[in-house]
């Protein structure tokens, strides 16, 4: 399995609800990471695990929180959004391990976020 | 400090045309640096990457990309463009404990039939 899966798709959501996003990996990857990203833009750093420790929080609002239950899997909840932070939630995963690859990062293929 | 100047925000070739995609970065050590694509409502894709271990990098879908050093490039190139190259794309540099990416700003490649 060499790919990143983040579920949903596509999720619509008022600013009073909470929910979750999720990302999977099977590649034994050591660090996993949280990005936004907005139309035309590159991605921004949000957070970044490793050895499912936080070890980057790039000063994101307490409205979003991530979790990371198990090296596979990262979580972001979500509570009390602004329609601002309607935007593509990004997953990716590293090895963070020794070889020339170790800091390459996979990209999963996003959730598409709306908040009304 | 790590930075990545792409100089272009927007590419527009003919189909069977060369692309060239420009990349010049500002780093205090030796980078590692990576070209990605992203299509239309998706995640990134890894190109290829510069790994110290050879200066002309051969990537996926038949890209490449030349690490010159002395003028602080990684301009990506393709010999003949194709309609499905149609995309965003991201020139990056890693941090020297490989943790964190810089993004380039992005250059949108447009290939007209």
């Amino acid at each position: 399995d060499t790919e990143v899966t983040q579920t949903p798709k596509h999720l619509v959501m008022g600013m009073t609800n909470k929910k979750s996003l999720k990302c999977e990996q099977h590649m034994g990857h050591r660090a996993m990471y949280w990005y936004k990203q907005k139309a035309k833009k590159p991605p921004e750093l949000m957070f970044v695990y490793s050895y499912e420790k936080l070890s980057i929080n790039e000063s994101v609002p307490s409205r979003f929180s991530p979790e990371c239950p198990n090296s596979s899997l990262l979580n972001l909840h979500l509570h009390a959004l602004q329609p601002e932070d309607s935007a593509l939630y990004l997953c990716a995963s590293s090895p963070f391990a020794s070889g020339s690859m170790a800091d390459t990062q996979y990209f999963g293929p996003g959730t598409r976020l709306t908040v009304l | 400090a790590q930075s990545v100047t792409q100089l272009d925000s927007h590419v527009s070739v003919s189909e069977g045309t060369p692309v060239l995609l420009r990349c010049n970065y500002s780093s205090s050590y030796s980078p590692s640096l990576f070209w990605y694509v992203q299509h239309p409502n998706k995640g990134l894709q890894l190109l290829l990457k510069y790994t110290s271990a050879a200066t002309l990098v051969k990537g996926i879908n038949g890209f490449e990309a030349e690490f010159k050093k002395s003028e602080t490039s990684f301009h990506l190139t393709k010999p003949s463009a194709h309609m499905s190259d149609a995309a965003e794309y991201f020139c990056v540099v890693s941090d020297s404990a490989g943790n964190q990416f810089y993004f380039g700003t992005g250059t949108s490649l447009t290939v007209i039939p």
